[in-house]
């Protein structure tokens, strides 16, 4: 199993171009979410998906765009990239079951520096 | 509105002295409390759910709805306890909501 598998690991970006940033399960989870986590501020919820075909927006969703295609990939979309997008991205995903006897796995982050 | 509070942003003990990590939430219905952990640059683990009332790590949690409180706690710091700790909530939406993170610092 290789639980949650993020692509690319760092990326340097300049002001104004675009990237996608992967995000692939194989647990077979239906929620998937994408946070940023900034110095100081924790983790931000960006978007999150109940399942293929549905997001919905999070905490700070300005500036990126998701999709869910498939069970397995969430993708992340930054169309202009801006400096205040500096930060450690990372994706997660857990099965829907109330209460919650599954904990969040989290893959391994991007790092992105935009200049 | 959902909300975590976690007001400490840094927690320094010695070895072998008690710990606690505070959390408190904002929360009007039946919320499920996490904690997580990360250790210097590495993706974030769970440690604790409040459902399970499990001890892990030697850390325990205690859902107090009266204090809308879910302090993380253990008896004896370990040097290997150092990290990053993050309370964390979920709502009826699903969205899972974090606090700011306390950093945890274990001097030998």
């Amino acid at each position: 199993n290789a639980g949650v598998t993020q692509t690319p690991k760092f990326r340097i970006l300049k002001i104004g171009q675009s990237m996608t940033l992967q995000c692939a399960q194989d647990m077979n989870h239906n929620y998937m979410y994408w946070y940023r986590q900034d110095p100081g501020m924790g983790l931000k919820l960006i978007y999150y998906s109940v399942g293929a075909g549905i997001t919905d927006k999070g905490e700070v969703p300005n500036g990126y765009n998701v999709s869910r295609s498939t069970t397995e990939d969430f993708p992340l979309r930054l169309e202009l990239a801006a400096p205040s997008q500096t930060s450690v991205y990372f994706c997660a995903s857990t099965r829907l079951v109330r209460p919650s006897n599954y904990g969040y796995t989290f893959g391994s982050g991007t790092r992105l520096t935009v200049v | 509105a959902q909300r975590v509070t976690q007001p400490e942003k840094l927690l320094s003990v010695f070895k072998g002295a008690p710990v606690e990590l505070k959390c408190n939430y904002s929360y009007s219905g039946s919320p499920e409390l996490f904690w997580y952990v990360q250790y210097s640059r590495q993706r974030l683990q769970l440690l604790l759910r409040h459902i399970s009332r499990e001890s892990i790590k030697g850390f325990t949690a205690d859902l107090n709805k009266g204090e809308t409180s879910f302090h993380l706690k253990k008896p004896f710091a370990q040097e290997e306890d150092s990290a990053m700790y993050y309370c964390a909530l979920r709502g009826n939406t699903d969205k899972l909501i974090f606090g700011t993170g306390t950093r945890l610092q274990v001097f030998p």
